[in-house]
């Protein structure tokens, strides 16, 4: 079945580093990929989605790129900030719209 | 800004009794889950909806949980009898039903404490 693969956690680096999460998914249709982040204490949100191949999803610094070829989604930042200290999960959509998620990755900024 | 709520926020209860969880998705939208997120097992779905219908509970221990959409305002997640293993955040989604693209909208969760 569809699955996901995120990098273990927790990542740590310091304020305005830069940041890789890596995530790769297997489907055996074409997914739209996304990535949520949890705050402390918190539901979920949204970070950035990509609903087909070279599709590049971005908001609030972060991008991700749809690789088919690699069948990947790595969540990338130039430069982090204390406040992006969080969980985040990567996730791929099946066609009947549940949501497959990774395990998350724990990022923690120090300043 | 339109947002899933659940209530209660927080829950604690002891074992055996019967726990209820409640969520108003955002209006308009027609597909409503449920998860349940631990330190131990991550991010479960444990069950969801179209237009009101179950579609999959298999996630779901049948004898004790019990997940309905009695309109589409609202969707509750019992458990009765509760027991310390189900001590978690179950976190409610819902989205706009546009198949293969959702985006699912989460709300802030019920932490539960079965003691």
């Amino acid at each position: 079945g569809d699955s996901v693969t995120q990098m273990e956690g927790p990542v740590t680096l310091s304020e305005e580093a830069f940041l890789t999460i890596n995530c790769t998914y297997t489907a055996t249709g074409y997914p739209s990929l996304f990535w949520y982040v949890q705050y402390p204490g918190e539901g979920l949100q949204l970070l950035l989605k990509a609903t087909k191949a070279d599709d590049k999803g971005s908001n609030k610094g972060f991008e991700a790129t749809y690789r088919k070829e690699t069948t990947s989604f790595h969540l990338e930042k130039g430069s982090v900030q204390v406040s992006d200290s969080a969980v985040y999960f990567c996730a791929l959509s099946d066609p009947t719209d549940k949501l497959i998620f990774g395990t998350g990755t724990r990022l923690q900024v120090f300043p | 800004d339109a947002r899933v709520t659940q209530t209660p926020r927080d829950k604690v209860t002891e074992m055996g009794q019967e726990v209820t969880m409640r969520c108003q998705p955002i209006l308009g939208h027609n597909t409503v889950f449920w998860y349940r997120q631990t330190m131990m097992q991550g991010l479960e779905l444990l069950a969801y909806f179209r237009n009101r219908a179950p579609l999959d509970d298999s996630g779901m221990p049948k004898d004790r949980f019990s997940a309905e959409m009695p309109d589409a305002t609202l969707a509750t997640l019992k458990i009765q009898p509760s027991e310390p293993r189900d001590s978690a955040v179950y976190f409610c989604a819902s989205g706009p039903g546009t198949q293969g693209v959702d985006t699912q909208y989460f709300g802030p969760g019920t932490r539960l404490t079965v003691l």
